[in-house]
């Protein structure tokens, strides 16, 4: 079974510190795919990244940016020089691929509370 | 192009009714997937609907049932409601069965009393 473990439950700092989102995971597929959703108030999930087992490639998108390691099953989620609008809950989810028993579903970590205040 | 939405926003149900959720699908997308999210929990995976016909099913009873529609929107019926229905529903869309990013709507906030 596949299991995504987000060990911090809540965080908070002042705006412009760096924060990093911790996300471990557990499957037996050889091929599935990362992904990190932000939360906001209103409730929409919206989608943030998503990364394929394969590609070990870190990468940046502005203030965001995302460290894949394989070694240690974990795809942690860093914001740098954190705003006041990153505050939310971010989920760490996991698929699997086809032929697995979590093809195409979504198993989401428990989430992380970031609050930033000003 | 038009998001995911979601009718109704909120809803007040009492034990034993019964409710339908109603979910129109992003333009372009012919996959919709169904999550229920507790007070304080990560989304739980109910089913997915791709082409009129589930494939794929969380571990959701019986009472929990789908349809999907020709022009792909959803339903989500929940019969015979307990008082832990109580969550936000999510209904999320995507392109086909393969692991396509995931696009969720608002939600559907059901309080079961």
């Amino acid at each position: 079974a596949q299991k995504v473990t987000q060990a911090q439950t809540e965080i908070s700092v002042v705006e412009k510190e760096d924060v990093t989102l911790d996300c471990v995971y557990e499957t037996r597929d050889t091929t599935y795919y990362l992904f990190w959703y932000k939360q906001p108030p209103s409730g929409e999930l919206v989608f943030l990244i998503r990364r394929n087992s394969f590609d070990e490639q870190n990468e940046i998108s502005g203030r965001y940016s995302w460290n894949f390691q394989k070694s240690t099953s974990s795809f942690n989620f860093t914001i740098t020089a954190s705003q006041v609008v990153d505050s939310a809950v971010y989920f760490c989810a996991l698929s699997g691929d086809a032929g697995g028993t979590s093809y195409g579903k979504l198993t989401f970590g428990q989430g992380t509370i970031l609050t930033v205040h000003p | 192009e038009t998001g995911v939405t979601q009718s109704p926003t909120h809803l007040i149900k009492t034990r034993g009714q019964q409710v339908t959720l109603r979910c129109s699908s992003q333009s372009g997308h012919n996959t919709v997937s169904w999550y229920q999210q507790a007070l304080g929990q990560g989304p739980q995976f109910i089913f997915q609907y791709y082409r009129e016909e589930e494939n794929g099913r969380g571990n959701f009873p019986p009472r929990f049932s789908g349809l999907q529609f020709p022009n792909y929107s959803s339903e989500l019926n929940v019969n015979a409601l307990e008082l832990d229905d109580s969550a936000l529903y999510l209904c999320a869309s995507s392109q086909g069965t393969s692991v396509e990013t995931q696009y969720f709507g608002p939600g559907t906030r059901l309080l079961v009393l």
